[in-house]
């Protein structure tokens, strides 16, 4: 079991915004910032979103993150067929002291 | 632009010491500002951190693993390592090696991953 909670799932039609669920405590999400990573199949995972809501170099602006409280969010605007990957939601955990993944986001472009 | 690339047996016999090596293809290993890490991701699953080395050399460990794991470094040749002991199937993973910004008063996410490499803990 993952510390951070994500649904397993998620789906839409191209065109349409998608949003994906992190959902933490006050250890991690809390107090610090949420990171986002997408992973296509036998591939690396690629840094989508830093610090709650930035996006690094060549991330298009489909992509955006939010945070409120002890949860974040993934939004993804004018959906494409090359979406569809896995997305993990991560974070700094003061308890712990280590970093924490969600279980990830399995998102399918119907 | 900066690159990473793990190195190591594939394939690892249960009790052993499993040892990988990441190489950093620039001088970033050696400037400050960066944290390097070890991430791992069991078949079909999530991530899991397993542990970092800061440019000062100080380590930090994933509790759950921190009895049997260790990072160090070869500033000389740009890489740095990570020995897992006494491992068992439950250590079959691909293992990521990533690049961090240390900021001071907090580190950011991993801004730059090796493609990673599949250990396997069998007899």
């Amino acid at each position: 079991q993952s510390v951070l909670t994500q649904p397993p799932s998620a789906s839409g039609t191209p065109g349409q915004r998608v949003t994906i669920s992190c959902s933490g405590s006050s250890s991690n999400i809390g107090r610090n910032y949420v990171y986002w990573y997408e992973q296509f199949p036998g591939t690396a995972p690629k840094l989508l979103i830093n610090t709650n809501n930035q996006r690094p170099s060549g991330v298009p602006d489909r992509f955006s993150g939010s945070k409120s409280g002890t949860s974040a969010s993934l939004a993804i605007s004018g959906l494409r067929s090359e979406d569809e990957a896995d997305y993990f939601c991560a974070a700094w955990d003061d308890s712990l002291s280590a970093w924490v993944f969600g279980g990830g986001t399995k998102l399918t472009v119907l | 632009q900066v690159q990473l690339q793990e190195s190591g047996p594939g394939l690892v016999k249960p009790s052993q010491t499993l040892s990988l090596t990441c190489t950093v293809s620039s001088g970033s290993f050696n400037s400050g500002g960066y944290y390097w890490n070890w991430i791992r991701q069991h078949p079909g699953k999530g991530l899991e951190w397993i542990g970092c080395i800061y440019y000062s050399g100080t380590t930090s460990y994933n509790p759950s693993l921190k009895s049997r794991v260790s990072i160090s470094e070869d500033t000389s040749k740009n890489q740095f390592s990570l020995n897992l002991s006494s491992v068992t199937a439950s250590d079959t993973a691909v293992y990521y090696c990533t690049r961090g910004h240390d900021n001071g008063d907090y580190v950011d996410g991993f801004d730059i991953w090796g493609q990673g490499t599949m250990v396997t803990v069998s007899s």
